[in-house]
């Protein structure tokens, strides 16, 4: 199986703040890479498909980026309704693998 | 935009089956592909399976052929029957459409989530 891991495991930022959420997997994956965002409570919702494109109806002050083994995630301008969790999720290799999860909150 | 809904026991003794449903409304369970993913609580996501709507079917070598997801095309509804529970599989179970266009892998519609709690 692809081991997927995230850094860091959770993080504080003020509203306004750049947010970067790094994603590695432990094999060569392509682009096949995914984030989803995780609200208390809530099923995750999928924001970054295929590494970099931004799902509809996302705004665009997420974003997604990388290749290979390494990813990244950033959320260009924090917002308070932003505070959840962030998962990346790999599709390269069966079976589908999950990293553990970016807890973002509020400083 | 597609609406998925699992229903099913909330409580389920050890050794015993798991039966879900997810009901597709809003939208075909035909041309796409449907998905079980858990989470166990205070935990991360866990990928189950998948089935087309043709009925092909891949799962997580993980649960070690314990699970097994089915389709109903004449109800827009897919199952999941997950045998020989143990305490470890009590998670809130989410059935999700996951979209192949363009060969992309997209999780673009989830349910709300079902909570399992497995224990005598």
């Amino acid at each position: 199986d692809i081991q997927m891991t995230q850094s860091p495991s959770s993080l504080s930022a003020s509203v306004g703040d750049r947010v970067t959420v790094t994603c590695q997997a432990t094999q060569d994956i392509s682009t096949y890479l995914n984030w989803f965002q995780q609200k208390p409570g809530k099923a995750p919702k999928l924001l970054i498909y295929d590494a970099s494109n931004l799902e509809i109806g996302v705004p665009s002050r997420f974003s997604g980026s990388g290749s290979g083994t390494d990813f990244t995630f950033t959320i260009s301008s924090l917002q308070p309704e932003d505070i959840a969790t962030y998962y990346c999720q790999q599709y390269n290799h069966l079976p589908i693998t999950f990293g553990p999860g970016t807890k973002v909150d509020i400083k | 935009q597609v609406q998925l809904q699992e229903s099913g026991p909330g409580l389920v003794r050890p050794s015993e089956t798991l039966s879900l449903t997810c009901t597709v409304s809003r939208g075909s369970i035909s041309g796409f592909f449907w998905s079980w993913i858990r989470q166990p609580p205070g935990k991360g996501l866990e990928w189950i399976g998948y089935i087309h709507y043709t009925g092909s079917t891949s799962y997580n070598p993980s649960l070690k052929s314990r699970a097994t997801i089915s389709v109903d095309t004449s109800r827009d509804h897919f199952s999941l029957r997950l045998s020989s529970l143990t305490a470890a599989d009590t998670a809130v179970y989410y059935c999700t459409r996951l979209n192949r266009t363009g060969g992309y892998h997209r999780f673009d519609s989830w349910g709300q989530g079902a909570l399992v709690t497995v224990s005598s």
